[in-house]
């Protein structure tokens, strides 16, 4: 049963600074690694996806993976308070019936 | 542009009794369709999915039945419900050979 811990469970960052969050999976079978975020009571909404070690950046997005420590993690410049959300960490197993396994998530709050 | 379109948005049901719920994806042909479920505080588990109109497969066993009627439809159901069907259910579709999903707006399910 593949797993997936995310961390912190919670960040709070001033506008302006950069956010920071971690993700461990526990199958280095997943073909790729997806990023959501997840505003209250909607469907989650994917950001940001990295299939290769190393890092990949759009905007003011990072993410950096590295598949031997089966680690991933996700940087968010810049930060704004619509980015307060919960970010999901979700690796994508393919040859299982496309499945995503999610974590359970960061609650992110930018404070003006 | 694609929509995904799903129903009730909320429902409240008492335990015993019958349930449907309905995802409509419109604007894409022969998507890959998915049912996700997420407990209140837990994480996002994918349920079904469905590669073609009248083939689903289960993923997690939780006392439901998920149907593809029609390429565009999806439709997750049970004769009788339990008090841990409650939760946020949330339909999903995605290209055929592409990982990214697209979630849907979602239900939110009280059984009492």
């Amino acid at each position: 049963q593949e797993k997936v811990q995310q961390s912190p469970e919670s960040l709070i960052v001033p506008e302006g600074a950069m956010s920071s969050l971690n993700c461990t999976f526990s199958n280095s079978a997943s073909q790729s690694i997806w990023w959501y975020q997840q505003h209250p009571g909607k469907g989650p909404e994917a950001l940001i996806s990295i299939f290769s070690n190393g890092n990949k950046k759009e905007g003011r997005l990072t993410v950096y993976l590295n598949r031997a420590s089966l680690h991933v993690s996700l940087h968010i410049r810049d930060s704004q308070p619509s980015d307060s959300a919960v970010y999901l960490c979700a690796p994508f197993y393919g040859s299982s019936g496309n499945k995503l396994i999610f974590g359970i998530g960061t609650l992110l709050s930018v404070k003006p | 542009a694609q929509t995904i379109h799903q129903w009730p948005v909320a429902e409240i049901k008492a335990v015993g009794s019958p349930l449907s719920l309905g995802c409509t994806i419109k604007g894409k042909s022969s998507p890959n369709l998915y049912w996700y479920w997420q407990a209140t505080g837990g994480t996002l588990q994918q349920l079904f999915y469905s590669i073609t109109v009248g083939q689903v497969e289960s993923v997690v066993q939780l006392n439901l039945s998920a149907s593809r009627p029609k390429d565009d439809q999806f439709i997750l159901s049970t004769e009788k419900l339990l008090l841990s069907h409650s939760g946020f259910y949330l339909c999903a579709w995605s290209l055929q050979g592409y990982a990214e999903q697209f979630f849907g707006p979602g239900t939110r399910l009280t059984v009492l």
